[in-house]
């Protein structure tokens, strides 16, 4: 059985890099969608980007200058940069998996909140 | 790209069915059977209920059906349990390699 969990800082400074890490156990990273999910508050879900297979990525618009992901297959982890965050970054962040382009997501990892503030 | 519509809100009494509706445009929702709902309870990480508007992946309840009608897709939560009182989120494709959500309905069971 495939689980993710999330990790890293739960606060970051405005202006500073948001880093997490996605560890998966249980499965391969190969041939999947690793994707990252957020969830601010009060607000709905943003889709940010994937990585597939450790080569390809496409992120959401409203994020794309901001945002990397990467992977690590020796580690069996997934990476999110975000930089230059403000408070409107402020959200849980999860990492999940779609099998295809347009897939449905899961599993997801529990998420992890990320705080910016000074 | 904007959120795809969810009510905020809805509510049934245990026995009932209720459905959540979510509307898009014909660049995600209306273009593609890609769309999919999950369920998710306070604290947890999102499970998926449907996928591509109509399917059940494995273990899903045949309580909860979807449906999709132009630009609007809908779930259906047939005899209402306590256990369903959660925060259900639409998602679908939009092209070009990206994913829309919803934002989010909350169920409440009476």
């Amino acid at each position: 059985q495939v689980q993710l969990q999330e990790s890293g800082p739960g606060l970051v400074k405005p202006s500073e890099t948001l880093s997490l890490t996605c560890t998966v156990s249980g499965g391969s990273l190969r041939s999947y969608y690793w994707s990252w999910v957020r969830q601010p508050p009060q607000r709905a879900m943003e889709w940010i980007g994937y990585s597939f297979d450790g080569g390809s990525t496409n992120y959401n618009p409203s994020l794309k200058s901001r945002a990397s992901i990467s992977i690590d297959t020796s580690k069996n982890q997934v990476s999110l940069k975000l930089t230059s965050v403000t408070a409107a970054d402020t959200a849980v962040y999860y990492c999940a998996r779609a099998m295809t382009t347009g897939g449905w997501f899961g599993p997801w990892g529990q998420g992890t909140l990320v705080t910016v503030s000074s | 790209q904007s959120a795809l519509t969810q009510p905020a809100s809805v509510s049934g009494s245990p026995g009932q069915s209720i459905t959540i509706s979510c509307t898009g445009t014909s660049s995600d929702v209306g273009n593609y059977n890609l769309v999919s709902w999950y369920q998710q309870h306070p604290g947890k990480a999102p499970k998926v209920l449907i996928s591509e508007v109509t399917k059940r992946p494995s273990g899903v309840s045949n309580r909860f059906s979807g449906s999709k009608f132009g630009n609007t897709a809908s779930l259906t939560i047939s005899g209402l349990q306590a256990e369903d009182e959660a925060d259900y989120y639409c998602c679908s494709y939009a092209g070009s390699a990206t994913w829309l959500f919803g934002g989010g309905t909350n169920l409440t069971v009476l």
